[in-house]
């Protein structure tokens, strides 16, 4: 399965609300689809899995939605320490690819 | 705390072995979670390499799968990666992590605990 995440670069200010797309080339059974926040120099942070399930310590200003072969990762109203890279990943059964990236930028 | 710690040489020769071990804490590796090796050229994307369970079972992104060896030792608590016949573009900050189970009803394994990382870097 190949994951395409739209935009690249998404430019945005404070407060704004951010839109991330990840596209499947196949249908992604039972929601196996996490997304992962990285800010420079540090490893990923698990953000969402199944889909939509938000994990403790991001607040419900972050929400994934989705089935099948497009899911979305919204960010209801930026704030400073959201500024970083996400990705998404299907994590199937044979299948554990990433996507590419999604760079939230000021 | 789950904590994990890569360690290995930072530098290998082309053609070479690339050998790499996770340390894991906080955890036993025996548990039912999956033990996961993911990598990142510098400045570029994620590219997972594999995973692999406490028994041995293993699974690898098919276009590495003729060059990875990962295993297990359950008396160390720790997880190995082996790729063989490397080249400059297996240069990368590789990564060990966890696929934790995530159950409701159903099972998920997204990655929740990561090392932090390690820079090995292919030359002569």
């Amino acid at each position: 399965i190949v994951l395409t995440q739209s935009p690249d670069t998404l430019s945005l200010s404070p407060g704004e609300r951010a839109t991330l797309s990840c596209r499947a080339s196949q249908t992604i059974t039972n929601n196996y689809l996490a997304w992962y926040q990285q800010k420079p120099g540090q490893a990923p942070r698990l953000l969402i899995y199944g889909a939509s399930r938000r994990t403790t310590g991001f607040p419900d200003r972050f929400s994934g939605s989705g089935s099948g072969t497009d899911f979305t990762l919204t960010i209801s109203r930026l704030e400073s320490e959201d500024f970083a890279v996400y990705y998404c990943q299907n994590y199937g059964m044979s299948s554990h690819t990433f996507g590419q990236g999604t760079k939230v930028e000021i | 705390q789950v904590q994990l710690q890569e360690s290995g040489p930072r530098l290998v020769k082309p053609s070479g072995t690339l050998s790499l071990t996770c340390a894991v804490s906080g955890a036993s590796i025996t548990s039912g979670h999956l033990w996961t090796w993911v990598r990142q050229p510098p400045g570029k994307g994620l590219e997972w390499i594999g995973e692999v369970s406490h028994s041995g079972g293993a699974i690898f992104k098919p276009s590495l799968s003729s060059r990875v060896t990962l295993s297990v030792d359950t008396s160390k608590n720790h997880f190995s990666l082996r790729l063989i016949s490397v080249t400059a573009a297996d240069t990368a900050v590789y990564y060990c992590a966890r696929a934790g189970a995530f159950c409701d009803g159903d099972c998920h394994f997204p990655i929740d605990f990561w090392g932090r990382g390690t820079l090995v870097t292919v030359s002569s």
